[in-house]
């Protein structure tokens, strides 16, 4: 299947401070998904973006979906304890089914109080 | 809000073993997907069904196999669990291309 980098892997920041993560593939994607997933639970969904160039926030959170629709990056802005977790990048392909989504291998974000 | 329910947060099974893992979503999705989470590895598909009695393989299908017998529950089989399948397993259903509404996992340990 197709290959999703994400990077960092993980981060050890301390409250307060800025984080941002990215995804890149070799081959290009028409939706971007960015999941957070809390300690022991199922990863919830944060920003979907749909469109090459798209610049999205939810909060503190703010995403880009890049224009050659193969990277996207999540920024979190002034991070609280809470912000803790895995964060996951995932793309939808325009080719085979619509249904498949690519994951990258998550960040792990620890905040330091 | 979505409700999909793993029916075991955590499950102890023996290599050999024959091992169901049962999801249900209360929101009348076609979209059912099970996936497996390892360190490193992210999330990658096994299974994944649009409607009943239908089924397409994932990006890792060996070991496994799937039944969905109506529409808002997809089981997860492990004909002969082995130690390699010990991981976490998460659950997703979605309506049409909307994004995916995963459970909370289940891990699953097999010695």
């Amino acid at each position: 299947g197709q290959q999703l980098n994400q990077s960092p892997q993980s981060m050890f920041i301390q409250e307060g401070e800025d984080v941002s993560m990215n995804c890149t593939s070799s081959s290009i994607f028409n939706t971007w998904l960015w999941y957070k997933q809390d300690p022991g639970e199922g990863p919830v969904l944060l920003i979907a973006l749909y469109k090459a160039g798209e610049l999205t926030s939810n909060g503190r959170l703010t995403a880009q979906f890049g224009i050659t629709r193969k990277d996207s990056f999540l920024n979190i802005s002034a991070s609280i304890p809470s912000d803790v977790g895995i964060y996951f990048c995932a793309g939808q392909s325009p080719f085979g089914s619509a249904r498949q989504l690519t994951f990258g291998s998550g960040t792990q974000l620890t905040v330091l109080p | 809000d979505v409700k999909v329910t793993q029916s075991s947060r955590y499950l102890v099974k023996r290599t050999g073993e024959k091992v169901f893992l049962e999801c249900v979503q209360d929101m009348d999705h076609e979209n059912m997907f099970w996936y497996r989470q390892d360190p490193g590895l992210g999330l990658r598909l096994i299974y994944f069904s649009y409607d009943v009695k239908m089924k397409e393989k994932g990006d890792i299908p060996e070991g496994y196999s799937v039944s969905r017998e109506k529409k808002e529950r997809f089981s997860l089989i492990l004909e002969s669990a082995s130690t390699n399948q010990t991981s976490m397993y998460l659950c997703a259903s979605s309506f049409m291309n909307s994004p995916l509404h995963f459970g909370n996992g289940t891990r699953l340990t097999v010695t």
